[in-house]
C-alpha cells in the first residue's frame, strides 16, 4: 500500500520568501507529526495533529512557523519569512492510533535551503 | 523534559563482525515507550522496535537484538554479523507525551 508522501522532495527559497511543504499520510490514520531534522542531528519535533485538530504545537520553533490538517487527512507546514536556518529536512510522519508513543510512519522528507 | 543520548556518533564494521549501537535515556515518567528507527540514505526513517517500559524482555528479530534495562535507562541494540546493508544512520527514540530521538549513529559496514 501506500506509504507517507512528501512534496516537494526538494525547495531552494530565497531567504524572506514563503513556503509550503505537504504531507499526504497513510489513508485512515488518525495521528500526523512534522519533524525538522538538521544535517547530522536526529528529528526534532515541532507539532502533531490528532485528526483536524492541532494537538501539540509545542516545538514550533517561531511564529513563522505554521501547520494545518483542515480535513484531517493533508497537511501543510508553512514557512513565512524563511532564514537561513531554517535549512534543514522537514519530515511528516503518520501513526494509526492517537497518541505519539504509537508506531510512527515516516515519509522521505522535504529537503529545504534557504538561500 | 526527557533526553536521549546516542554517544556513539559513527561506528565502522568489517562484514560479519558483530556491532552493538548504545541508547541512554532520562526521564522522570514511569510509563513510556522506546524505540528504534533506521535511516538509510535514501532518507525515510524506517521503524524497527518499540518497546514498553513495563517489559524489560530482550528481544531478537533475526539478526537484530535489543536488550532494554530499565536500571540503567538504556535500550542498545546489536546487530550480529552485520552485513552492507545494515550501513544507515540508527536512531533511538523516547516516547511520552512526543517522541525524542537521539542524534543517531552512523553505521558503515565494509565488505
Amino acid at each position: 500500500g501506500a506509504g507517507v508522501s512528501q512534496s516537494p522532495r526538494y525547495k531552494v527559497a530565497k531567504r524572506g520568501q514563503d513556503v509550503a511543504l505537504r504531507c499526504d499520510p497513510i489513508s485512515g490514520h488518525v495521528s500526523l507529526f512534522w519533524y525538522q531534522q538538521a544535517l547530522g542531528q536526529g528529528p526534532e519535533f515541532l507539532t502533531y495533529f490528532q485528526n483536524e485538530a492541532q494537538l501539540d504545537k509545542s516545538g514550533l520553533p517561531s511564529d513563522r512557523f505554521f501547520a494545518e490538517r483542515p480535513e484531517g487527512s493533508v497537511s501543510t507546514l508553512k514557512i513565512q519569512r524563511t532564514q537561513q536556518e531554517d535549512s534543514a529536512v522537514y519530515l511528516c510522519a503518520s501513526s494509526l492510533l492517537s497518541r505519539p508513543s504509537y508506531e510512527q510512519y515516516f515519509g522521505p522528507g522535504t529537503r529545504l535551503t534557504v538561500t | 523534559a526527557q533526553k536521549v543520548t546516542q554517544a556513539q556518533t559513527e561506528i565502522s564494521v568489517v562484514e560479519k563482525e558483530d556491532v552493538t549501537l548504545d541508547c541512554v535515556y532520562e526521564t522522570r515518567d514511569t510509563t513510556y515507550y522506546l524505540f528504534w528507527y533506521k535511516q538509510p540514505p535514501s532518507g525515510e526513517l524506517v521503524f524497527l522496535i518499540r518497546r514498553n517500559s513495563f517489559d524489560e524482555q530482550n528481544e531478537i528479530s533475526g539478526r537484530y537484538s535489543w536488550n532494554f534495562q530499565k536500571s540503567t535507562s538504556s535500550f542498545n541494540f546489536t546487530i550480529t554479523a552485520s552485513q552492507v546493508v545494515d550501513s544507515a544512520v540508527y536512531f533511538c527514540g523516547y516516547a511520552g507525551n512526543m517522541l525524542t530521538f537521539g542524534g543517531g549513529t552512523r553505521l558503515m559496514v565494509k565488505p
